[in-house]
């Protein structure tokens, strides 16, 4: 199965500031069929990104996917308050699919 | 609109079963491949299981091959989680997954 490895684990920032999140897997995540998740309080589990780069509806342009193959990164541009929350990725290429571990964003 | 409304938690036993369901609408279930995904208090999300769109294969995490069973309705636009042998460590909120479309979750509480 793919692992996904995220990185850091906890990243403690002030609102304003941006975040850069890291996603590694352990092999070549096929059609970049990787997706990003919000999971906080006030959004409850909320899809951020698809295919890798392609924002879900809704979604504020401060963020941003990008990557392919095995590495990923998620950009969130000036933090707002509702943004401090846990992050995952997620590869939906191939079976099972499999999730990061979570990247926590604090303040 | 893609709708997904699990049910079927609830406080059970160690040793004991328990049925979830999930109600699907607003897309051709019969076409779809379907999941369960839970996630146990203050840890990440784990994926548990696959049915493909007839039924016909299914996949499950070693953590709950052999306990649970996962099935489909397609006449019906139901999916179910038919989980026994549960254990507290199965505490979690179980979601029913349609690709990326996530329902509400259903809590499980396993404990005596």
């Amino acid at each position: 199965e793919v692992v996904l490895t995220q990185s850091p684990g906890t990243l403690s920032l002030s609102p304003g500031e941006r975040a850069t999140l890291s996603c590694r897997a352990s092999q070549t995540v096929r059609s970049n069929y990787l997706a990003w998740y919000q999971q906080s309080p006030v959004y409850g589990l909320r899809l951020l990104i698809y295919g890798a780069s392609s924002r879900a509806i809704g979604i504020p342009d401060r963020f941003s996917g990008s990557g392919s193959g095995t590495d990923f990164t998620l950009i969130i541009n000036r933090l707002e308050p509702e943004d401090f929350a846990v992050y995952y990725c997620h590869q939906y290429s191939s079976s099972p699919r499999t999730f990061g571990q979570g990247t926590r964003v604090e303040i | 609109e893609v709708k997904l409304v699990e049910s079927g938690g609830g406080l059970v036993q160690p040793g004991g079963s328990l049925r979830l369901s999930c109600s699907a609408s607003g897309f051709t279930f019969s076409n779809s491949a379907m999941h369960w995904v839970r996630q146990a208090p203050g840890k990440g999300l784990e994926y548990l299981s696959l049915i493909t769109s007839d039924g016909g294969t299914t996949y499950y995490a070693d953590s709950v091959k052999g306990r649970f069973t996962i099935s489909r309705d397609n006449s019906e636009n139901m999916l179910y989680f038919q989980m026994s042998s549960l254990r507290p460590e199965d505490t979690a909120v179980y979601y029913c997954v349609r690709d990326l479309t996530w329902g509400q979750g259903t809590l499980v509480t396993v404990s005596s």
